[in-house]
């Protein structure tokens, strides 16, 4: 079935460090393939998203190229802020008619310090 | 615009009381969707519904659990009798569809739940 692997964290970098967060899946069809944070005490919100192969999605400063060759897509910032420290979650939704139930990460915890 | 709304944030019951969780989705929004997150785990998919039928309820873990969405609005999640594995944080998503994959989901802040 459909899944996806995301490195484990927690992950510690200083303020203006390169971020990557490692993101593999696992599905039948064409899925789309989601980034997720939750900064602290709050909800879910999409971060990112991108919907078909070499798609690239990005959004404040954050940024996920969709890989079908090697089933993944990396989340990657050039200089993480403090204000970055959140869990990011890796999900997909598969494209081939399904409901569109997402299939998440165990997510990544990361911590900025200044 | 207001977002997705969860009620309440948190609830501390003990094994075998009841507990209901509500969700107000983004107005508009036909497909609502629940997850829950057991400690240390993933989000998992526990069912989706467009406007008031249920489309997919494979992820509810058991018949202890009943989820209704009155005339397509909000919706309700009852765990009844409250087992300590159910445990978690709820959330709820809901988008405007039609369902696909490449329709985006806005959650909830989510309910957490401790079963004691």
């Amino acid at each position: 079935g459909n899944s996806v692997t995301q490195m484990e964290g927690p992950v510690t970098l200083s303020e203006e460090a390169f971020l990557t967060i490692n993101c593999t899946y696992t599905a039948t069809g064409y899925p789309s393939l989601f980034w997720y944070v939750q900064y602290p005490g709050e909800g879910l919100q999409l971060l990112l998203k991108a919907t078909k192969a070499d798609d690239k999605g990005s959004n404040k400063g954050f940024e996920a190229t969709y890989r079908k060759e090697t089933t993944s897509f990396h989340l990657e910032k050039g200089s993480v802020q403090v204000s970055d420290s959140a869990v990011y979650f890796c999900a997909l939704s598969d494209y081939g008619g399904s409901q569109g139930n997402l299939i998440f990460g165990k997510g990544t915890k990361l911590s900025v310090k200044p | 615009e207001a977002g997705v709304t969860q009620f309440p944030s948190h609830s501390v019951i003990e094994k075998g009381q009841t507990v209901t969780l509500r969700c107000d989705p983004i107005s508009g929004h036909d497909n609502l969707y629940w997850y829950r997150r057991v400690m240390g785990k993933e989000i998992k998919f526990l069912l989706h519904f467009v406007k008031e039928s249920k489309q997919d309820e494979s992820g509810m873990p058991n018949n202890r659990f009943l989820a209704e969405r009155t005339g397509g609005t909000y919706s309700t999640l009852k765990v009844q009798p409250a087992e300590l594995e159910d445990s978690g944080v709820y959330f709820c998503a809901s988008s405007s569809g039609p369902p696909q994959g490449t329709d985006t989901q806005y959650f909830g802040p989510g309910t957490r739940l401790t079963v004691l």
